[in-house]
């Protein structure tokens, strides 16, 4: 139990266009989802907090104009670069918290971004 | 925003050795998760510590909550080359359930 998926897993786009990553939990509801991002040989850091039915909640110097984040149900969260550029290159991760849990988050395995 | 800093972040030794993963910080954590990471997937959760003092076995590895709740420490017990991976502390916010990740401790295991 407690799998997240994530879709696509590697993309590539030209700058100045949109992706659009979908993150999934497949066997239980989320109603708390995390968006990550992780540069080569670093940590995660979280970008934003995704609550099913209300607005993202973004971290300091993450712009959420050009993270869109939806959280429609309690099983999928998007995050869409818009306008992407070549520092947007990186890994994204998703996280969910089953809400039958407390504690426990659950990563999704990640989307590797390449913009050219 | 709560700090958590894990040492070391590098650690390369034989198989057989013993090692110890320390993540410290001087913020009060509800709870701290250990997670494992292969190049090019996400983390995958090892443990979860919740009260202070609380001791976790997971075959060869001892997970231990600080009695403050503020640190954290992974012990693995005569390492194998499977072993070799990304480690990660990372402490859930006692004002809600966001979580604040160490640093990262890149083991390789040599056999």
């Amino acid at each position: 139990g407690a799998v997240v998926s994530q879709h696509p897993s590697r993309v590539i786009c030209k700058s100045g266009t949109s992706v659009k990553i979908e993150c999934r939990s497949l066997d239980f509801q989320a109603t708390t989802m995390f968006w990550y991002r992780q540069f080569p040989k670093q940590s995660l850091m979280l970008m934003a907090t995704s609550n099913e039915g209300s607005k993202a909640t973004y971290e300091q110097g993450v712009e959420k104009d050009k993270f869109l984040i939806n959280h429609a149900s309690l099983t999928l969260s998007t995050l869409t670069v818009t306008s992407a550029h070549p520092e947007d290159s990186s890994f994204y991760i998703c996280s969910a918290k089953d809400g039958r849990w407390a504690y426990e988050q659950y990563f999704g395995p990640g989307t590797r971004l390449t913009v050219t | 925003t709560q700090l958590l800093e894990q040492s070391p972040q590098f650690l390369s030794i034989q198989e057989g050795e013993n090692l110890t993963v320390y993540c410290n910080s001087s913020s009060v954590f509800s709870s701290l998760q250990w997670y494992r990471q292969e190049p090019g997937e996400g983390p995958v959760l090892l443990v979860t510590v919740v009260t202070g003092g609380e001791v976790k076995k997971l075959k060869r590895l001892t997970f231990q909550f600080g009695d403050a709740r503020k640190d954290s420490s992974l012990h693995i017990t005569a390492a194998q080359p499977g072993d070799t991976g990304l480690y990660l502390c990372a402490g859930e916010e006692t004002s809600g359930s966001r979580l604040t990740f160490g640093e990262g401790t890149q083991l390789t295991v040599n056999p």
